[in-house]
């Protein structure tokens, strides 16, 4: 699976966009980009995923550039239970062999919802 | 639709002891996923399991080991725990075939080794 990158903190006003980056530069054709986050205590949490459209859904945006070498998953409107680690995984899902089940998870980016 | 469930949330055992965790998927989900998570290594995937048979596995010791039942329960066990196996194991079930599904994970299993 392609290696991402994020950055390790952010901070965001409560009520305000969150909006978190994700390199991906070596992603391959079959890869699409995940998005979860763990609040803490908890296990992870799916979010949203695409392979080159832009995705919505209840939670999220999901932005992917033209040339598919970054992303960037946006909170519309933080609020406090936002705060949590969000990664950013590149994974080929069921294509077989090593990617069967496997998400390799980074370090992600914490972030921090202040009121 | 009930989550994933795990048993127990907590579990202290000693050095040289054994150990076995509890998964039960989203009903429907025919594959599960094992991962470890510690401070020092953040979270890494141990194997998975489809319709009973180990389709994937990560690069740990064979101490660890698991298997999944024909109603897609799994559970996995860690034999000769040692003290860097105390770690948070999470499980995780999708359906497993049929192109990108999300993983829907658990609350996991916290695991102390005293």
């Amino acid at each position: 699976d392609a290696k991402t990158t994020q950055p390790p903190s952010m901070d965001c006003a409560e009520g305000r966009a969150a909006n978190l980056p994700c390199n991906h530069s070596t992603i391959s054709g079959n890869e699409y980009v995940y998005w979860y986050r763990q609040i803490h205590s908890q296990g992870p949490q799916y979010i949203i995923h695409g392979l080159k459209n832009n995705e919505t859904n209840e939670m999220a945006s999901l932005i992917i550039t033209e040339d598919r070498k970054s992303s960037t998953l946006i909170l519309p409107h933080a609020t406090l239970r936002d705060t949590a680690v969000y990664y950013c995984i590149a994974d080929k899902a069921n294509a077989g062999g090593t990617s069967y089940g496997k998400l390799t998870f980074g370090q992600g980016t914490i972030l921090t919802v202040h009121p | 639709k009930a989550g994933v469930t795990q048993t127990p949330r907590y579990l202290i055992k000693t050095r040289g002891q054994q150990v076995t965790l509890s998964c039960s998927p989203i009903s429907g989900h025919r594959s599960v996923s094992w991962y470890q998570q510690t401070p020092g290594q953040g979270l890494q995937f141990l194997f998975e399991y489809f319709s009973e048979t180990q389709r994937n596995k990560g690069n740990f010791p064979g101490r660890f080991s698991g298997r999944q039942f024909s109603n897609s329960r799994s559970e996995m066990n860690v034999s000769t725990l040692e003290l860097g196996d105390s770690a948070l194991y999470l499980c995780a079930s999708s359906q497993g075939q049929g192109g990108h599904q999300p993983q829907h994970f658990g609350d996991g299993t916290r695991l102390s080794i005293l």
